[in-house]
């Protein structure tokens, strides 16, 4: 069974940089594209970005001059990292794996996601 | 980016009823569309795929239907676990983009 865990601050100041990171258990990293998606509290949901495992990303252009997400296959994780933070970025970010690229993207499975509050 | 919008955006509901829920999209995105179930404090959850494809170990009263831009999801019978906010999600273009979420109070 694939799990995924995200990790990191839960707390970041503003203008600083956000950064998570989603370890993946029971399956490896390789063969697939991975996610970021992030609710603020009480909202809907935002997608980021993915990440293919040889390194190829596609992000959201209303935060691609912030966002970076990267790979470490050697460690079965992905990374997050989300530049010049304000209080609009306090949200839960969840990781996921995407499923099905070729004929309908979905998000299989999910991290159970982390409150990163933006707050001097 | 393409706009999905769901119908409503709260209902009441009693176990056993058939619940309908109704998602729209700003242009055709063939059948690329996904459905999330969300409960307090909980990631979503993956119900249907591909517009009408069961995810696995999902129960069978519920399904989804269409293509183009109008989609649904139905509950043949509402069942006590299934009281969450549901999300519709298109993956025919980036951005992908999720509905504003349907919310399933019990009544």
């Amino acid at each position: 069974q694939v799990q995924l865990q995200e990790s990191g601050p839960g707390l970041v100041k503003p203008s600083e940089t956000l950064s998570l990171t989603c370890t993946v258990s029971g399956g490896s990293i390789g063969t697939f594209y991975w996610s970021w998606i992030r609710q603020p509290p009480g909202k809907g949901l935002e997608w980021i970005g993915y990440i293919y495992y040889t390194g190829s990303t596609n992000y959201n252009p209303s935060l691609k001059s912030r966002v970076t997400i990267s790979v470490d296959t050697s460690k079965n994780q992905f990374s997050l990292s989300l530049s010049s933070v304000t209080a609009a970025d306090t949200a839960v970010y969840y990781c996921a794996r995407v499923s099905g690229h070729s004929y309908g993207s979905h998000f299989d499975y999910w991290g159970q996601g982390t409150l990163v509050t933006v707050s001097s | 980016d393409i706009q999905m919008t769901q119908s409503p955006s709260s209902l009441s509901a009693s176990v056993g009823d058939r619940v309908t829920i109704t998602c729209r999209a700003s242009q055709s995105i063939s059948s690329y569309l996904n459905w999330y179930q969300q409960k307090p404090g909980k990631a979503p959850k993956l119900l249907i795929y591909a517009a009408s494809s069961f995810q696995s170990g999902v129960p069978s009263r519920f399904s989804g239907s269409g293509s183009g831009t109008d989609f649904t999801l139905t509950i043949s019978s509402l069942q006590p676990e299934d009281f969450a906010t549901y999300y519709c999600q298109q993956t025919y273009s980036t951005p992908w983009t999720f509905g504003q979420g349907t919310k399933v109070e019990s009544k």
